[in-house]
């Protein structure tokens, strides 16, 4: 297993558009996280699941985002309307359960949107 | 609300010299505590925990850091820095009644030869 893998890495979009992200955890992991970060700030939520199951949506996450895990294996953020500010970089991350009986979350090394 | 703090944008240090970065966090239920550091285009990797048991865990790299239930804080620490631990430092929550992690916004660690 080659850890937390996310694609593309860099994005950029018109205001307006629609973007979808892809992340494929490690195969043991049950559990899979988003979350964005920009600059200065610490990762901020936004959802997870539970294999294929989406348990929590962070309530800054708008209507216009949606991210789905078919079948509890890779995910998709999808980012529809884009706004310049949803230019952040998206990270996805996985665990088994809670992340509190191994090592914690492994991230993937993000994806960065920019919209202009 | 499960929260953590990391007072300190920035951190300088000689290296040979100690290090400390300073975590606290909010007090709700039993926190699961967590260290990750970022290198410049890379993903978070994770450092070190805090679970149960002795209030001193070792993690990766030589880092280690201090359970203070009473003040609420998790410090990372390192007894002698290298040029090499220059890095932005985040410290991370988990509830055991949560389903994920918060993260502080994070600790840029310059150690300077």
């Amino acid at each position: 297993d080659t850890g937390v893998s996310q694609d593309p890495r860099h994005k950029i979009t018109k205001r307006g558009q629609n973007v979808t992200f892809r992340c494929d955890p490690i195969s043991e992991h049950n559990r899979l996280y988003w979350y964005r970060q920009t600059l200065g700030q610490g990762p901020e939520f936004l959802t997870y699941f539970q294999n294929e199951a989406q348990l929590e949506k962070s309530r800054l996450l708008s209507d216009r985002f949606s991210a789905e895990r078919p079948k509890g294996s890779f995910s998709t953020l999808e980012i529809q309307r884009t706004e310049q500010g949803d230019s952040a970089m998206y990270l996805c991350a996985s665990s088994l359960n809670s992340g509190g009986s191994g090592y914690g979350y492994t991230f993937g090394s993000g994806t960065r949107l920019t919209v202009v | 609300a499960q929260s953590v703090a990391q007072p300190e944008d920035q951190v300088n240090v000689a290296e040979g010299n100690p290090l400390t970065v300073k975590c606290t966090y909010s007090v709700s239920g039993n926190p699961y505590l967590f260290w990750y550091v970022q290198y410049p285009n890379r993903g978070l990797q994770f450092l070190l925990k805090y679970i149960t048991g002795d209030n001193l865990v070792k993690g990766s790299y030589g880092f280690e850091a201090e359970f203070n239930k009473s003040q609420t804080s998790f410090h990372l620490k390192k007894p002698s820095a290298l040029v090499s631990d220059s890095a932005l430092y985040f410290c991370a929550v988990l509830y055991t009644n949560a389903g994920k992690s918060t993260f502080g916004d994070g600790t840029t660690l310059t150690v300077k030869p």
